[in-house]
């Protein structure tokens, strides 16, 4: 069936330093979508990439749709201590959602 | 406006019983859709609804069921518990069952 992968399970960086998580899909996805879940929290809706190459900008984060609508990317530019949490990726297949295992940021002290 | 609305929050229950979680959605979304979690990974897909019409049902044992009412809030039953159905149960509800979802905090499920 089809699997959504995410990278890293964890990343540790010092506040304002970046952060980036990738996911990939076996197969091609009609959209992709992220979210946000802070610890002891639920996921919420960060936003939807459909086009393929797609380009899209949310003040410090950036989101990328892969060319062949099989990968994405988000990327946090200087991190802050509110940015901590587990960011999943989600692949859209008819009327569900395909879920990555998420990428928990995690800043130093 | 109130959010997607869940009760109860937590619940124990013991091996065998069964359990009723429960969702109000987002005013004016038809679309409702469950998902399991467990602790450290990402949901899961258990069904989806609307219009009160099961639209998509996940790779889940028939013990799970769900229905939607008329006025678009939903019922997601589960019987004969197991340890392993212990988990964050949530809902999530859209305008038409696709785009971005709006997550209710959940349901808290412990089987014991």
């Amino acid at each position: 069936g089809q699997q959504v992968m995410q990278i890293p399970q964890y990343q540790h960086v010092q506040e304002g330093e970046d952060f980036t998580t990738y996911c990939n899909s076996s197969t091609t996805l009609s959209n992709i979508q992220w979210y946000k879940q802070r610890p002891g929290g639920h996921p919420v809706f960060l936003i939807q990439l459909v086009k393929s190459g797609e380009v899209k900008k949310q003040k410090r984060l950036t989101f990328q749709f892969g060319e062949a609508k099989k990968n994405s990317s988000l990327h946090i530019t200087a991190t802050q201590t509110t940015d901590v949490g587990t960011y999943f990726c989600a692949g859209s297949k008819v009327y569900q959602l395909i879920w990555g295992a998420g990428t928990k940021l995690i800043i130093k002290p | 406006d109130a959010g997607v609305t869940q009760s109860p929050t937590h619940l124990i229950k013991t091996r065998g019983q069964q359990v009723t979680l429960r969702c109000s959605p987002i005013s004016g979304h038809k679309s409702v859709s469950w998902y399991q979690q467990v602790l450290g990974q990402g949901p899961q897909f258990i069904f989806q609804y609307y219009e009160k019409e099961e639209r998509g049902r996940g790779n889940f044992p028939d013990r799970f069921s769900a229905r939607q009412f008329p006025n678009y809030s939903s019922e997601l039953n589960v019987n004969a518990l197991l340890l392993g159905d212990s988990a964050l149960y949530l809902c999530a509800s859209s305008p038409t069952g696709e785009g971005g979802y709006t997550f209710g905090s959940g349901t808290r499920l412990t089987v014991v």
